[in-house]
């Protein structure tokens, strides 16, 4: 089955600790995104992609790292320079091929609690 | 840059009736596609119905379907015959078709709670 898999479902980390969440997708797109929720809030960008080794920032990147190494992949890292990183992250993803009309695909989400 | 409102935090409805939920936008883009998706409790991110700026027929797919106003920059959804399965989060959101995969803006949601 095609589709976008985000793991793990629920991350717990301790304060100042670095973690990475896991974002894969077999469907060949070529853009892809990671969305910050907060409860009773909308989605926020903090970082895509629109092609393999090349990123740009969001609205809100401070205290995030992402890499595009493989078309398949964007993994996330939250480090510890990110002040309240307790919530619920989206991974997306578009085909790229018209012209912006295509829907945004997303994952299940991963829901991250600091400790 | 895009913006997208929704006003209303919340939403009431009884089974089987229809129920509106608002969406107004602002775009300096003169080519935009607008986008409705349904959250359930679960977090699962659920593509309702796509909308494009220059589209001559309003969208429907199913119950769904959307009160495009370009003049008041609105884009409404509405679903109709109402179904308990409907309670969820419904976000608008927009991008500009000029500019290929840029991300989509997200408004706030709307909570629609359907009642039996």
């Amino acid at each position: 089955d095609g589709g976008i898999t985000q793991s793990p479902k629920y991350l717990f980390r301790k304060e100042g600790q670095n973690v990475t969440l896991s974002c894969e997708q077999n469907l060949n797109h070529d853009a892809m995104y990671w969305y910050r929720q907060d409860p009773g809030q909308g989605l926020r960008l903090i970082y895509y992609s629109q092609i393999v080794n090349d990123f740009q920032k969001g609205d809100i990147a401070e205290g995030y790292s992402v890499s595009r190494e493989k078309k398949e992949s964007f993994p996330l890292t939250v480090t510890s320079a990110q002040k309240n990183p307790t919530a619920f992250y989206l991974c997306a993803s578009n085909p790229g091929l018209a012209g912006g009309r295509d829907t945004q695909y997303f994952g299940p989400g991963t829901r991250l609690t600091v400790l | 840059a895009q913006k997208i409102t929704q006003t209303q935090p919340g939403m009431f409805v009884q089974e089987k009736e229809a129920v509106t939920l608002d969406c107004t936008y602002d775009t300096s883009d003169p080519s935009y596609g607008l986008f409705w998706y349904k959250q359930p409790s679960s977090g699962e991110m659920i593509f309702l119905i796509y909308q494009g700026s220059y589209d001559q027929q309003n969208a429907t797919e199913g119950r769904y379907s959307l009160n495009f106003q370009k003049a008041r920059k609105s884009a409404n959804l509405v679903i109709s015959a109402s179904q308990l399965g409907d309670s969820a989060m419904y976000f608008c959101a927009m991008r500009g078709l000029l500019s290929g995969n840029t991300p989509l803006v997200f408004g706030k949601g709307t909570r629609l709670s359907v009642i039996a």
